[in-house]
């Protein structure tokens, strides 16, 4: 168990349509970053957010937001859901120190399907 | 932005024998590299990483070498075993820890047979 936690673990939903994936972090985690892995595909980088604001931002469409709140959980938004989307959504977190990346510590994922 | 290829895209070794997988990077400005490992059906787990000021570290079986002029690093396991199997994902990242872009390989599936 990684400590990250991803709702919900599966979503069946129809092309255009709109779903929110949430995520907590590791307890004292300030580092929340989004990515996309879609059947036998690489980890495609969406974004990261730090301690509440964006930090990063990767080939996220515009279809898609995210935000990450004051308690810390953060929520990605995917909107006019295409067939496309149909993909993993991983949520990690990290420790973050002001010099490096730290380990990423990846949640269960959300496997989304559009249909 | 950051480019990330990997090589192989499958490998398939012996027990016993060693792997290796290699990844190179077009920012200069990266300066950590980190190898994840998953399991089918699981989510990705650091087994390794280094950052740019090292040249190789090393782990019990696994090991990763960093050229930061010819801009590529390496993944090397050793006497491979069959829990080994799974996709391996390098990356790297610029930027510091609270703004950064970790960016991955597209992945080796590794397969260790007996």
């Amino acid at each position: 168990d990684s400590g990250v936690t991803q709702t919900p673990k599966h979503l069946i939903t129809a092309t255009g349509q709109r779903v929110t994936l949430r995520c907590s972090p590791r307890s004292g985690d300030l580092s929340v970053y989004w990515y996309q892995q879609s059947l036998d595909q690489g980890l495609q980088f969406l974004i990261h957010y730090y301690n509440g604001e964006e930090r990063a931002k990767g080939n996220i469409l515009e279809r898609f937001s995210a935000q990450q709140f004051p308690d810390l959980h953060s929520e990605l938004n995917l909107s006019s859901l295409e067939l496309g989307d149909s993909a993993l959504y991983f949520c990690a977190s990290s420790v973050t120190s002001g010099g490096y990346t730290g380990e990423l510590f990846f949640g269960e994922g959300s496997r989304l399907t559009v249909l | 932005g950051e480019n990330v290829e990997q090589h192989p895209s499958t490998l398939s070794v012996q027990e016993g024998d060693s792997a290796v997988i290699k990844c190179t990077y077009s920012d200069s400005a990266s300066n950590y590299f980190p190898w994840y490992k998953q399991e089918l059906g699981k989510r990705p787990q650091l087994i390794i990483d280094i950052r740019s000021n090292v040249g190789e570290k090393k782990d019990q079986r696994i090991a990763v070498t960093l050229n930061k002029t010819a801009k590529h690093f390496s993944l090397h396991i050793t006497e491979t075993q069959p829990e080994d199997s799974a996709v391996y994902f390098c990356a790297a990242s610029m930027g510091t820890g609270t703004a950064s872009k970790l960016t991955f390989g597209t992945g080796t599936r590794l397969q260790v047979t007996l």
